[in-house]
């Protein structure tokens, strides 16, 4: 079945204890992205991927780190997670470019304390 | 940069049409999107319109684009309670990138 997987769902953690979510896609798709949602403000683009090695900032990268070193992984790392980095956090790929069907993870949901 | 739009919810009564309006401020998004999210879950593409079209049909949703207008919406005909989501309208903007309005809460009551 083709997904996007995330873990973990949900995650409650401190300031300043770095954490890392995982982000796992099974179709090959070469771009991948990290989005954050919070109310009012709908979904804001963090990172994203073209390919592997290939990574760029979105609109809010601001706190946070991501990689690509494998065509499935696009895991998204906060060093020192702050309280406003609280937030429900997607994952999502496509086959090529963004213009391209974006299929999304289920979510993770952080709070950060 | 391109800004999306969308009122926060909509109620409507089972049976009836809803319509769910969007708008963006780049003229030259390519793509427009309508993405559904479920409680507790991701997003999920319902349909998309390229930006030469006026309007895009499948099943019970109707995509109509106002270019002029930067105007976007989705009807849903014959609302049922499964529709109940929120409802994100999405523009690609000449930098590539997708930019999410803040969605529209649709709740469907009997």
């Amino acid at each position: 079945e083709a997904q996007v997987t995330q873990n973990p769902r949900y995650l409650i953690t401190v300031t300043g204890k770095k954490l890392t979510v995982t982000c796992s896609q099974n179709m090959n798709h070469e771009y991948m992205s990290w989005y954050r949602q919070d109310p009012g403000l709908g979904l804001r683009q963090i990172y994203y991927s073209m390919n592997v090695e290939v990574t760029d900032k979105g609109d809010v990268p601001e706190g946070y780190k991501v990689s690509r070193k494998e065509k499935r992984n696009f895991p998204l790392i906060l060093e020192s997670p702050s309280p406003n980095q609280t937030s429900l956090y997607f994952c999502a790929s496509s086959s090529a470019a963004v213009v391209d069907t974006q299929y999304f993870g289920p979510g993770t949901r952080l709070t950060v304390l | 940069g391109e800004d999306v739009e969308q009122s926060l919810f909509l109620s409507v009564r089972e049976g009836d049409s809803s319509v769910i309006n969007c708008t963006y401020t780049d003229s030259s998004s390519t793509y427009l999107y309508w993405y559904k999210q479920e409680p507790g879950a991701g997003l999920q593409l319902l349909t998309y319109i390229f930006s030469n079209m006026d309007m895009k049909q499948d099943q019970r949703l109707t995509v109509l684009l106002n270019k002029k207008d930067k105007h976007l919406s989705l009807r849903i005909a014959d609302t049922q309670t499964g529709d109940s989501a929120i409802y994100f309208c999405a523009a690609l903007g000449d930098t590539d990138k997708l930019i999410f309005g803040t969605g529209t809460r649709l709740q469907v009551f009997p």
